[in-house]
């Protein structure tokens, strides 16, 4: 069965740099884009980044980028989101989501499996 | 960007149909999907392209788009069906992924 567990997350000063992970299993996942989407304290959902399944497109939600970087290794089966310049706001539960295709940007898509997330807390 | 907007909130008695919205300009232009998050607990996908359910998702957890308005719907509604539920779209100006505010129902 597909499983994705995040781990990396703790508290971190603003400022400075975080990276968590998200292991995948039980999926071929060199065929899949990956994303990250977070989740505020009692807040809704926001979609963080996506990698298509080669590596080649990368796309970042405007409130991340230049400051985030997603990337993954496929020969460890791993997806990556390395947080720099980080604030009191990146403050979230940060999930994994595997989508249903291999683009990424190129059609429209959903987020077939969730990981169970991994909190980041920033603050001084 | 491309904006959805959920009611925060709605109640309904057991046994009767619970119906979210989720607007958005000419949303009935986009395919549409839908999620499900308990406390605590991972989103799960219960509809996706407007109407069609994953396996493993109930009969009675349905979706339509159309216009300005999509729709989930569940019939016969338990008290498991308890959750936060988000309609999601793809972006095509942006290639961004959006989500709705999200709606809470509340089984009475």
């Amino acid at each position: 069965q597909v499983q994705l567990e995040e781990s990396g997350g703790g508290v971190v000063q603003p400022g400075r740099s975080l990276r968590i992970s998200c292991a995948a299993s039980g999926f071929t996942f060199s065929d899949y884009a990956m994303h990250w989407v977070r989740q505020a304290p009692g807040k809704g959902l926001e979609w963080v980044a996506v990698i298509s399944y080669d590596d080649r497109d990368k796309y970042y939600a405007d409130s991340v980028k230049g400051r985030f970087t997603i990337s993954r290794d496929n020969s460890k089966n791993t997806l990556y989101l390395e947080m720099s310049s980080l604030r009191g706001e990146d403050t979230a539960v940060y999930y994994c989501a595997r989508d249903y295709i291999a683009g990424a940007g190129t059609s429209p898509s959903y987020f077939d499996y969730w990981g169970q997330g991994t909190l980041v807390t920033v603050s001084s | 960007s491309y904006v959805l907007t959920q009611p925060p909130s709605v109640s309904v008695a057991p046994g009767q149909t619970a119906r979210i919205t989720c607007g958005g300009n000419n949303i009935g232009s986009n395919s549409v999907h839908w999620y499900q998050q308990k406390p605590g607990q991972a989103p799960v996908l219960v509809v996706h392209d407007d109407s069609d359910r994953p396996s493993g998702i109930p009969e009675r957890i349905s979706g339509s788009n159309s216009g300005n308005t999509a729709t989930l719907a569940i019939s016969r509604v338990e008290a498991g069906d308890e959750a936060d539920y988000y309609c999601q779209v793809w972006d095509s100006s942006s290639d961004h992924w959006v989500f709705g505010g999200g709606t809470k129902l509340t089984v009475l």
